[in-house]
């Protein structure tokens, strides 16, 4: 089965609703990277989070390694927060293990 | 301060050709990592270098795909043949080191014919 399990696979939103992303892990994740795939392809760095949380601007991203599983929200869409959303797990190995992706679209 | 850069954006390739991609990482990386991307399969990791040192030389991949790092600021991946199942994005990251936070580059599109 996956070993990152992300969830929800696709999400449309009204621009300034709010939303939360999550990943669930099968392995013993240290770390946790989210990125955004922009509609151009490019893959841009939103958090890489030990155990705890961090917030910006409208991010907020939890990782809690003993109950396994990362969240990411988002708060007040905008247009330009579409995309789609991966996050990644670090293994024992240190290598990024990751997420099939949440497919984001933010409606005017 | 540059980010990771990679040449070609785009490449067309006939079937049974040799293709090189290149990559610059980040000033400073000392690990390099090179991705493959399709819709079915996602990110696959191909190759990871460490200090150049290859630590991963992508198992399913070795056959045709062959990563090269011969300074710390420039690596290869060549595809020999080339088989139209390879059309994907491939995709270079660099790290400040072991478990860091990766940096990815725009990537390359790859489509054979």
């Amino acid at each position: 089965g996956d070993k990152v399990k992300q969830s929800p696979s696709a999400l449309s939103l009204q621009e300034g609703t709010n939303s939360a992303l999550r990943c669930n892990f099968s392995i013993a994740a240290t770390t946790v990277q989210w990125f955004l795939q922009n509609p151009r392809g490019s893959l841009i760095n939103l958090f890489y989070l030990v155990p705890g949380t961090k917030e910006n601007g409208r991010l907020k991203s939890a990782f809690d390694s003993k109950e396994s599983y990362s969240t990411l929200h988002i708060r007040d869409a905008q247009l330009e927060d579409s995309g789609t959303y991966f996050c990644a797990a670090g293994d024992s190995n240190y290598q990024l293990i990751w997420g099939s992706g949440t497919k984001l679209i933010i409606k005017p | 301060d540059a980010g990771v850069t990679q040449t070609p954006r785009h490449e067309v390739a006939e079937k049974g050709q040799t293709i090189i991609l290149k990559c610059e990482p980040v000033s400073g990386h000392n690990d390099l990592f090179w991705y493959r991307q399709t819709k079915i399969q996602g990110l696959e990791l191909l190759s990871y270098f460490r200090s150049k040192s290859l630590m991963e030389d992508g198992g399913a991949f070795k056959d045709r795909f062959k990563a090269e790092m011969l300074n710390s600021s420039f690596s290869t991946l060549k595809i020999q043949p080339t088989e139209p199942k390879d059309s994907a994005v491939y995709l270079c990251a660099s790290s400040f080191g072991t478990g860091a936070e990766q940096f990815f580059g725009p990537g390359t599109r790859l489509t054979v014919l």
